[in-house]
């Protein structure tokens, strides 16, 4: 089984949608994270988590939103989705004594 | 705050040639430095990290990394290249212990490896 699995793995959806995003992990990781990838752009970070009470915005996390409903829970939303958020995104985690993360599998969402 | 520049885009290598992927870090503290590799469709899986251990890092499936700090760069080889190393690399960058940063890792624009028979 994966460490850490993300839901969807696909969607399609259209402008101004609410989306929601999940991530599990039973890796006993404290801290998670959710990124997005674009194509020459690399991985940028949305928002991260360092324990259940700790949401942090990360360097692009307008028109994002998060819930840490547990510790091995960490979902992304997209109150109202605009083609421009058409990305891969990934989920990740880590322990607080290591800097190493580990990547879900991803989700790709497309918004027409 | 800390950066990460991957040089080049895309690499090209025939089977069995040298790979050298670039790159160039800046911290104004003690960098973790790892490197990650995508496979298509798939997720990112850890290559190898340094962590202020030995400079010259061995990872998976033959490659390594050496830390250089007068140069900020940490590098990625390979002696030969493989049909199955073709992929995209992304370098990434986390500061050390200590501050609410710590963790947070600052990834490359990533660079496609294409490697013709």
């Amino acid at each position: 089984d994966a460490d850490v699995t993300q839901t969807p793995r696909n969607r399609i959806t259209k402008t101004g949608k609410r989306i929601m995003l999940e991530c599990s992990q039973t890796k006993g990781h404290d801290r998670m994270y959710w990124y997005r990838q674009d194509p020459g752009l690399g991985l940028r970070l949305i928002y991260y988590s360092f324990d259940v009470k700790d949401i942090n915005k990360g360097e692009i996390s307008d028109g994002y939103s998060v819930s840490r409903q547990a510790q091995a829970k960490f979902s992304l939303s997209l109150e109202s989705a605009i083609p421009n958020q058409t990305a891969l995104y990934f989920c990740a985690t880590s322990d607080h004594r290591t800097a190493e993360q580990f990547f879900g599998p991803g989700t790709r969402l497309t918004v027409l | 705050a800390q950066s990460v520049t991957q040089l080049g885009s895309h690499v090209s290598v025939s089977e069995g040639a040298l790979v050298l992927l670039r790159c160039n870090y800046s911290s104004s503290v003690p960098p973790y430095l790892f490197w990650y590799v995508q496979y298509p469709n798939q997720g990112l899986q850890l290559l190898l990290k340094y962590t202020s251990a030995a400079t010259l890092v061995k990872g998976i499936n033959g490659f390594e990394a050496e830390f250089k700090k007068s140069e900020t760069s940490f590098h990625l080889t390979k002696p030969s290249a493989h049909m199955s190393d073709a992929a995209e690399y992304f370098c990434a960058v986390s500061v050390g212990a200590g501050g609410t940063s710590y963790g947070k890792l600052t990834f490359g624009q990533g660079t496609i490896l294409t490697v013709h028979p």
